[in-house]
């Protein structure tokens, strides 16, 4: 069975940073490549970064680049997520999910975990 | 960036109804369309991706629709597990992929 399991969210003061974890199981970690997309209270879904499988590649929504950092170890199926310089907006559950097998054909998110909540605040 | 936008925001059908939910791209995205169903407190699941083609274990009440800039999502016959939030997301053109605001279905 395909688990994805969030951890590491909390209150954290702006300007501040903090690293999320994602460990996965259930299936070959390094073959499929990794993303973490988020959402505000209340609002909808946006993406905010994705790694391949063998942790070569990584993208970046605009609104975290430079910010954020998406790695991998492979050894433990873990994916981390390093925020730094939070601001109020980052306040969000943070998902991490599964991509497609094809991940360059259909970059679509088919194993969830539950999220973990991050809430940046004074 | 591709936006995505759906229609409408709240749609109310009664159980046992058919539902039709709409998703419009700025521009095209061919068939690289996919839809998730979110419901309270829960993470989104995958129903359909590439258009028109079921995740897997949905069920085939659960059907797509459409090419380049409109989508649509069919839900043929309302059950109560169905009454959630649902988002269109493309993955033509990435990064970012790019999700619509989402259409929440409520019970008539």
């Amino acid at each position: 069975e395909v688990q994805v399991v969030e951890s590491g969210g909390g209150l954290v003061q702006p300007g501040g940073s903090l690293r999320l974890s994602c460990a996965a199981s259930g299936f070959t970690f390094i073959r499929y490549a990794m993303t973490w997309v988020r959402q505000a209270p209340g609002k909808g879904l946006e993406w905010v970064a994705v790694i391949s499988g063998g942790g070569t590649s990584t993208y970046y929504a605009d609104s975290v680049k430079g910010l954020f950092t998406i790695s991998r170890d492979n050894s433990n199926n873990t994916v981390y997520l390093q925020m730094n310089s939070l601001r109020a907006e980052d306040t969000a559950v943070y998902y991490c999910a599964r991509v497609s097998i094809d991940w360059l054909l259909y970059n679509v998110f088919d194993y969830w975990g539950q999220g973990t909540l991050v809430t940046v605040s004074s | 960036e591709i936006v995505m936008t759906q229609s409408p925001a709240t749609l109310s059908v009664s159980p046992g109804e058919r539902a039709t939910l709409s998703c419009r791209a700025s521009q095209g995205v061919s068939i690289n369309l996919a839809w998730y169903q979110q419901k309270p407190g829960q993470a989104p699941r995958l129903l359909i991706y590439g258009t028109s083609t079921r995740a897997t274990g949905i069920p085939a009440r659960f059907s797509g629709s459409g090419s380049g800039t409109e989508f649509t999502l069919t839900i043929s016959s309302l059950q109560s597990e169905d009454f959630a939030v649902y988002y269109c997301q493309q993955y033509h053109n990435w990064p970012p992929v790019t999700f619509g605001q989402g259409t929440r279905l409520e019970i008539k």
